[in-house]
């Protein structure tokens, strides 16, 4: 089956960074793009970017731009979101999902990262 | 960027009653290739997004059949036909028509 699982809980100070891992099984990881989708506490789901595990091509939402790293390790089956210059205000679920644009089917169970000095 | 209005953003519904929420795009969200990438989530509390609808209408494998999606362009609809308790939670839509993909603000669903 399916399954996507992440990295665990990280706490972080202002500035710093944060790497979250997803790790894919169940499905040929090449064949599916990843998407990363962000859920502020009490808030919304907003979408990060996607990164295409065959090729490592990525698309990023301007907001994060500059800020945000996708980056996948073939060999395990892994996706990778790096996030810099943490802010209060990046506190926030982090969520990894398979994609094939038509929609994100599978998700990870996400990955709870707090940012405070 | 694309931006997706939910309404109601709050539904109080009767056990056994239908519910529906509406999606309306800024711009139509047919994409080039002919597809409309308008998908449906489920998001109970505590939980990660569930994976109801895609493609405007077309239920992800495991989604209940009570559960259906309608609409084109830049209007969609998520009907349930009889809500039941276990499908207390948030519902978003999101296109992926258009980059940055964006989401709905959620419709909440809860038991009158």
């Amino acid at each position: 089956q399916v399954q996507l699982v992440q990295s665990g809980t990280e706490v972080k100070k202002p500035g710093a960074s944060v790497k979250v891992s997803c790790q894919a099984s169940g499905y040929i990881f090449n064949e599916y793009y990843i998407s990363w989708v962000r859920q502020a506490p009490g808030q919304g789901l907003e979408w990060m970017g996607w990164i295409n595990p065959s090729s490592g091509a990525t698309k990023y939402a301007q907001k994060f731009q500059g800020r945000i790293t996708m980056t996948r390790d073939t060999s395990m089956t892994t996706a990778y979101m790096e996030l810099t210059s943490l802010r209060p205000d990046d506190t926030a679920v982090f969520y990894c999902a398979r994609d094939d644009r038509s929609g994100c089917d599978y998700w990870g169970q996400g990955t709870l990262v707090t940012v405070s000095s | 960027d694309i931006v997706l209005t939910q309404t109601p953003l709050s539904s109080p519904v009767t056990l056994g009653q239908p519910a529906s929420i509406s999606c309306r795009s800024s711009q139509s969200l047919v994409h080039s290739d002919g597809n409309t990438y308008l998908s449906w989530f489920q998001q109970r509390p505590g939980q990660p997004p569930r994976f109801l609808i895609y493609r405007i209408s077309t239920r992800f494998s495991g989604a209940p059949d009570r559960f259906s999606g309608s609409g084109a362009g830049a209007d969609f609809t998520l009907k349930i036909d009889r809500v039941e308790a276990e499908d207390v939670g948030v519902y978003y839509c999101m296109q992926a028509t258009q980059f940055p993909f964006t989401f709905g603000p959620g419709t909440k669903v809860d038991i009158k």
